[in-house]
């Protein structure tokens, strides 16, 4: 069975810190891969999104994630944190199987930033 | 565009007790999906529906059922309601074809067994 792993599960930063969140998968074959964003108190939204193409893809809100196929891994990334980004972030992967696709998400990431 | 909207918010039941729960998708939407988020274990797929057949299925017991209806709309059912099955349980419909496109989140049902 597929599995995707979040390396931090909660993660605390000050304003203007850089930020990288690991995400890693273990699906052998084609994925498409997601991050997810949960701010306190709203539905989760889609930050990003990679299908094919370019592996350094951009989100919104400055931010981004690249995908290395060779590590299995979709690394998501901000140069400079705001305290507005603290939220869970999810990552989600999705392979093709028996004719549709299989979603599997990570435990989640918690993300506080201190003003 | 309206979004995905899930009923009821928030609903107490007690063990061996039945529930069902509806989402609403986005209009044109025809591929629902449901997950049950709890702290210790994220999202975890439960299954997914598109044109009324349900498409995918996680590793969840016999206990967790759901439906489509024509017009998109789901109901998820869970029976004899055990502690464990508290969480926020949420719907999610896609554009797509399939839950492989990006998913569109409902606010979720808080389930809390008693």
């Amino acid at each position: 069975a597929q599995s995707v792993s979040q390396h931090n599960h909660h993660v605390i930063l000050s304003e203007a810190a850089s930020l990288e969140l690991g995400c890693n998968y273990s699906y052998g074959g084609t994925v498409n891969l997601f991050w997810y964003v949960q701010y306190p108190g709203q539905h989760l939204q889609l930050l990003l999104k990679y299908f094919s193409g370019d592996p350094l893809v951009k989100g919104i809100k400055g931010f981004e994630a690249e995908f290395i196929k060779s590590k299995f891994s979709f690394n998501l990334r901000k140069p400079s944190v705001q305290w507005s980004d603290t939220a869970e972030y999810f990552c989600a992967v999705t392979h093709h199987s028996g004719g549709s696709y299989i979603p599997t998400f990570g435990r989640g990431t918690s993300l506080i930033v201190h003003p | 565009k309206a979004g995905v909207t899930q009923t009821p918010r928030y609903l107490i039941k007690t063990r061996g007790q039945q529930v069902t729960l509806s989402c609403s998708p986005i209009s044109g939407h025809r591929s629902v999906s449901w997950y049950q988020q709890t702290p210790g274990q994220g999202l975890q797929f439960l299954f997914e529906y598109f044109s009324e057949t349900q498409r995918n299925k996680g590793n969840f017991p016999g206990r967790f059922s759901g439906r489509q209806f024509s017009n998109s709309r789901s109901e998820m059912n869970v029976s004899t309601l055990e502690l464990g099955d508290s969480a926020l349980y949420l719907c999610a419909s896609s554009g797509g074809q399939t839950a492989g496109y990006e998913q569109y989140f409902g606010p979720g049902t808080r389930l809390t067994v008693t």
